[in-house]
């Protein structure tokens, strides 16, 4: 099984601030990378797909970047709405989830 | 409006069967692949199973094969999951997505429903 190690597990940032995590899979996985926002209570939503696509709709302060085994997701200029948990999922082999981090307004 | 309602959870006693399904609506359900994603009270998510558009390829992750069944109707444009054996580390909401691709590859889940809670408790 492939293994996907997602940091920090949690963090603190003030608006306006670039906010970075990242995501090491356990092996390979070419850039079979997504990133997920979820609110509190409400459902994911896909934000990044193929490690860096950005998709339909989303904002632009938000970028995806790495192949391989290493990734990285950043909100260049954190929003009060941005408050959420962020997941990323690789589906090189079946799907796994890293396991989330929680990004909260300082 | 692509929407995806989920329905079926509950409380159910460890050893027993449920039966979830999934109506979608707004999309051609017949040109996707659909999945079932669980996440447990305060943890993280969870992928359970796949099922392609035609239901000819099938997967499941190892914690849920030969307990769990995905099937889908596309006639009625529905998806299901049925869970028999359940155990007290099943218990958490269930969400129904939508992928991407008619596939199971690339999987990236782009319609999520609101979810459906199973809590599995004697």
């Amino acid at each position: 099984d492939i293994q996907m190690t997602q940091s920090p597990s949690s963090l603190s940032a003030s608006v306006g601030d670039r906010v970075t995590i990242t995501c090491q899979a356990s092996q390979d996985i070419r850039n079979y990378l997504n990133w997920y926002q979820q609110k509190p209570g409400k459902a994911p939503k896909l934000l990044i797909y193929d490690a860096s696509i950005l998709e339909t709709g989303v904002p632009s302060r938000f970028s995806g970047s790495g192949f391989g085994t290493d990734f990285t997701f950043t909100i260049s200029s954190l929003q009060p709405e941005d408050i959420a948990t962020y997941y990323c999922q690789q589906y090189d082999n079946l799907v796994t989830f890293g396991g989330g981090t929680k990004v909260e307004i300082k | 409006e692509v929407q995806l309602v989920e329905s079926g959870g509950g409380l159910v006693q460890p050893g027993r069967s449920l039966r979830l399904s999934c109506a979608a609506s707004g999309f051609t359900f017949d040109d996707y692949a659909m999945h079932w994603v669980r996440q447990a009270p305060g943890k993280g998510l969870e992928w359970v199973s796949g099922i392609i558009w035609d239901s000819s390829d099938i997967d499941y992750a190892d914690s849920v094969k030969g307990r769990f069944t995905i099937s889908r109707d596309n006639a009625k444009n529905s998806l299901y999951l049925q869970m028999n054996s359940l155990r007290a580390e099943d218990m958490a909401l269930y969400y129904c997505a939508k992928g991407r691709a008619p596939g199971l590859s690339p999987c990236v889940f782009d319609m999520w429903g609101q979810g459906t809670m199973v809590t599995v408790s004697s």
